[in-house]
């Protein structure tokens, strides 16, 4: 079965540092995506993709984040300046035809901010 | 804002026994919604997935049930299994366009006592 793909599963990282999470997702989807789960809480979105730029972005996407597909197969998420409050599970999803489809959820990057 | 909510953190069950999970969502406008089931470790797997248009919706040893009346979700599993133990959430998403993000429920701690 396809799957989304994430890498790293875990990275740990000096506050102010940046990093960047790494997702391929599955290759006839169209929709792109990236949530969030600080431990413990919810599932939060953060940002969709479609047609090469940002659809939607929810308040907690701000200018320290950006998102890129900087080929045919790979989607990244950029934290410029990493903040301890970062520290959380990063999940990427894509759907083929948008989010009424249901989602294909990455195993996620664990971000650890020291 | 409006949220999606769980009535209950934990939930225990007997191996065989059937397993309600239930969901409050408080946005009326919502018209898809979808349960996840999350191992840990592991991004959220899609269990199955139910329009506003519907009122029940049947998968494999999975039912979900949808009463807008009282803005309420539910997810039976019948004859748990041990492999159903994991966390359960349901997600909702208001009409509009494809790359509209979820909203995320707490989660629900499924465990099957053997």
């Amino acid at each position: 079965e396809p799957e989304v793909t994430q890498t790293p599963s875990h990275q740990v990282t000096q506050m102010g540092q940046e990093v960047i999470l790494r997702c391929v997702p599955i290759s006839n989807h169209l929709y792109f995506y990236w949530y969030r789960q600080i431990l413990g809480q919810k599932v939060e979105f953060l940002v969709s993709f479609y047609n090469n730029e940002i659809s939607e972005k929810s308040e907690i996407f701000d200018d320290q984040f950006s998102v890129e597909r900087p080929d045919g197969s790979n989607f990244t998420l950029k934290i410029r300046s990493t903040k301890l409050e970062d520290s959380a599970m990063y999940f990427c999803a894509s759907t083929p035809q948008g989010a009424n489809y249901g989602y294909t959820f990455g195993s996620g990057t664990r971000l650890t901010v020291v | 804002g409006e949220s999606v909510g769980l009535h209950l953190p934990t939930l225990s069950v007997q191996e065989g026994d059937n397993s309600i999970i239930n969901c409050a969502y408080s946005n009326s406008a919502s018209d898809y919604f979808i349960w996840y089931k999350q191992e840990s470790g592991k991004g959220p797997q899609f269990i199955i997935d139910i329009r506003s248009n519907m009122d029940k919706r049947q998968g494999q040893r999975v039912t979900v049930l949808l009463n807008k009346t009282v803005k309420h979700l539910s997810l039976q599993i019948a004859a748990t299994q041990p492999g159903d133990s994991a966390v359960y959430f349901c997600a909702e998403k208001e009409p509009g366009g494809g790359a509209d993000g979820l909203t995320f429920g707490k989660g629900t701690h499924l465990i099957i006592q053997p």
